[in-house]
């Protein structure tokens, strides 16, 4: 069956580094999304993605972050300069259609030191 | 913008017993409703879907739920709790057109006790 990738797994930085988070969604999907989950708390939306463009962003999604698909099967989340607070787990997800069922990574867990 | 509630944080239930996990949306248009399931250090998986067919909707592992559009509720429930079960559920709602992003519930940790 087919799943969605991410890598790395756990991912640690210092404070005002870069960090490109990867993921390869299933492969006719057409919509992705960033959502990060702090610990403990709840699953928040970040970006979505298609047609090449981001079609909706949340607050949280501010000029630090950006999205891009490089090519035919990665999606990638760049943070340009991590703060503490941005230490969560990322999960990448995609869907073959809007408003049908998200299928999530396992997630990236990303520290900020 | 759409919305979700659940009510209750974590639910304790014995094992056998009945599982209840209370989910309330707001949604301006005719909303998409999902229950996933998160296992410790796992991403989420889905557990059902009510995309405007069955009002009552049979998924995985034994669970199902009930749309009830007067009550804006789409409660999950499972007659006999397992050990396996024990998780954290959320309850998402796909709603507004544009990016059809899908907001999630905070969350309903479940403990199944022996």
């Amino acid at each position: 069956e087919p799943e969605v990738t991410q890598t790395p797994s756990h991912q640690v930085t210092q404070m005002g580094q870069e960090v490109i988070l990867r993921c390869v969604p299933i492969s006719n999907h057409l919509y992705f999304y960033w959502y990060r989950q702090i610990l403990g708390q709840k699953v928040e939306f970040l970006v979505s993605f298609y047609n090449n463009e981001i079609s909706e962003k949340s607050e949280i999604f501010d000029d630090q972050f950006s999205v891009e698909r490089p090519d035919g099967s990665n999606f990638t989340l760049k943070i340009r300069s991590t703060k503490l607070e941005d230490s969560a787990m990322y999960f990448c997800a995609s869907s073959q259609e809007g408003r049908k069922t998200l299928y999530f990574g396992p997630g990236t867990r990303l520290t900020v030191t | 913008a759409q919305s979700v509630t659940q009510l209750g944080s974590h639910v304790s239930v014995s094992e056998g017993a009945l599982v209840l996990l209370r989910c309330n949306y707001s949604s301006s248009v005719p909303p998409y409703l999902f229950w996933y399931v998160q296992y410790p250090n796992q991403g989420l998986q889905l557990l059902l879907k009510y995309t405007s067919a069955a009002t009552l909707v049979k998924g995985i592992n034994g669970f199902e739920a009930e749309f009830k559009k007067s009550e804006t509720s789409f409660h999950l429930t499972k007659p006999s709790a397992h050990m396996s079960d024990a998780a954290e559920y959320f309850c998402a709602v796909t709603g507004e057109a544009g990016g059809f992003k899908t907001i999630f519930g905070a969350g309903t940790r479940l403990f199944v006790k022996a």
